[in-house]
């Protein structure tokens, strides 16, 4: 099975800030990798496909990129909405494991 | 607007099973495939299966294999998650996503199943 493995655990931020959060996929997968957004509480929401395709209704700060094996998710000028765990997912091959997530706190 | 209701959760005793429902609505459920994903208390998420929109595939994380099936019923716009020998591990809230090509788009309020003796 392919692993995710995501870094920071947890990332110390202000609003306006930018931040940069890395996923790493233990053997090639492409650009098969999206990136999700968890508040307490609530389900996912996708914001990143195929490695660097914002979704539909995502604000344009948010951004990916990479390919391979080495994948990041930029957030630019951070808004208080922003804080809330991310994870990551590959999809190039099953099982479609998550990374661990990475949480953004204030 | 795509709505996905999640039902059949609860309480279970070790071994025992359950059977998830996701009711889905605002999209022609019969086109696309479907995930299920879990989340145990303070944890991350888990991929947990994936069935294509017309049910002729089906796949499983490591961990589920052989215990949880899988299905969909596209007369009645409704996936299931039929878990069998649950253990404590499975303790989770369990969400039903609904896939573009298999991407997660959009994803149920989630439901909780909690196994305890």
């Amino acid at each position: 099975d392919i692993q995710m493995t995501q870094s920071p655990f947890t990332l110390s931020a202000s609003v306006g800030d930018r931040v940069t959060i890395t996923c790493r996929a233990s053997q090639n997968i492409n650009s098969w990798l999206a990136w999700y957004q968890q508040k307490p509480g609530k389900a996912p929401q996708l914001l990143i496909y195929k490695a660097s395709s914002l979704e539909s209704g995502v604000p344009s700060r948010f951004s990916g990129s990479g390919s391979g094996t080495e994948f990041t998710l930029t957030i630019n000028s951070l808004q208080p909405d922003d804080f809330a765990t991310y994870y990551c997912q590959q999809y190039n091959s099953y099982p479609y494991i998550f990374g661990q997530g990475t949480k953004l706190e204030i | 607007q795509v709505q996905l209701v999640e039902s059949g959760g609860g309480a279970v005793q070790p071994g025992g099973s359950l059977r998830l429902s996701c009711v889905a609505s605002g999209f022609t459920f019969s086109s696309y495939g479907m995930h299920w994903v879990r989340q145990a208390p303070g944890k991350g998420l888990e991929w947990v299966a994936f069935i294509r929109y017309d049910g002729s595939n089906e796949y499983y994380a490591d961990s589920v294999k052989g215990r949880f099936t899988i299905s969909r019923d596209n007369s009645k716009n409704t996936l299931h998650l039929q878990m069998n020998s649950l253990r404590a591990e499975d303790t989770a809230v369990y969400y039903c996503g609904k896939a573009r090509v298999v991407v997660i788009t959009a994803w149920g309020q989630g439901i909780l199943v909690t196994v305890s003796s």
